[in-house]
């Protein structure tokens, strides 16, 4: 167990439609990061947020957003989706020693149909 | 851009057997260097990482890696496979100690009895 949360851990939507992932990082980790994996690209970082403020930004897409709560958690906000967009997405979080160990969740799998 | 490369997509050993994976990557300095394990269903776990100083790293569970610059390589290693190790393994570059980290496209392995 590494200690982040991810929910859901499976969801299922129509093409179009607006979906939130939502995760919670280790106790005391101010950094979390978001991933996505699918078959055909493979691990892709998407956001950072570090603290509640962005901190980097990776292949995300303009329909995909995120934010970062001021307890720490963080939600991913997926829109207009498409059946492209059907993959599992991950949190990470990573605390203030930066030792470059993320720490993953078990993922949220979106299908998108 | 940074880049990592992991040639082979599934390599299947026998138990008892040793194990390298290969990992190539691209980087314009000198890189943070990682490998994950992600077994079914779960999200990934750091094994090992190299960020500077001696080029053969130890990790968890018995492997390690070593890092060679000439060749722009980070291998994976495991002088004796268990059938626990069947898994998927990732090979990552970051621009600095946990900040998007950029994965190859993962080496599944499979050990047989």
């Amino acid at each position: 167990d590494s200690g982040v949360t991810q929910t859901p851990k499976h969801l299922i939507t129509a093409t179009g439609q607006r979906v939130t992932l939502r995760c919670s990082p280790r106790s005391g980790d101010l950094s979390v990061y978001w991933y996505q994996q699918s078959l055909d690209q493979g691990l892709q970082f998407l956001i950072q947020y570090y603290n509640g403020e962005e901190r980097a930004k990776g292949n995300i897409l303009e329909r995909f957003s995120a934010q970062q709560f001021p307890d720490l958690h963080s939600e991913l906000n997926l829109s207009s989706l498409e059946l492209g967009d059907s993959a599992l997405y991950f949190c990470a979080s990573s605390g203030q020693a930066n030792t470059g160990e993320l720490f993953f969740g078990e993922g949220s799998r979106l299908t998108v149909l | 851009a940074q880049s990592v490369t992991q040639p082979d997509i599934h390599i299947t050993v026998s138990e008892g057997a040793s194990l390298e994976l290969r990992c190539n990557y691209s980087y314009g300095a000198t890189p943070y260097l990682f490998w994950y394990v992600q077994s079914p269903g779960q999200g990934l776990q750091l094994l090992l990482k190299y960020f500077s100083g001696d080029t053969l790293v130890q990790g968890i569970k018995g492997f390690e890696a070593e890092f060679k610059r000439s060749q722009s390589s980070f291998n994976l290693r495991k002088p004796s496979v268990h059938w626990s190790d069947a898994a998927e393994y990732f090979c990552a570059v970051g621009p600095n100690a946990g900040n998007m980290l950029t994965f190859g496209g993962g080496t599944r392995l499979m050990v047989k009895p």
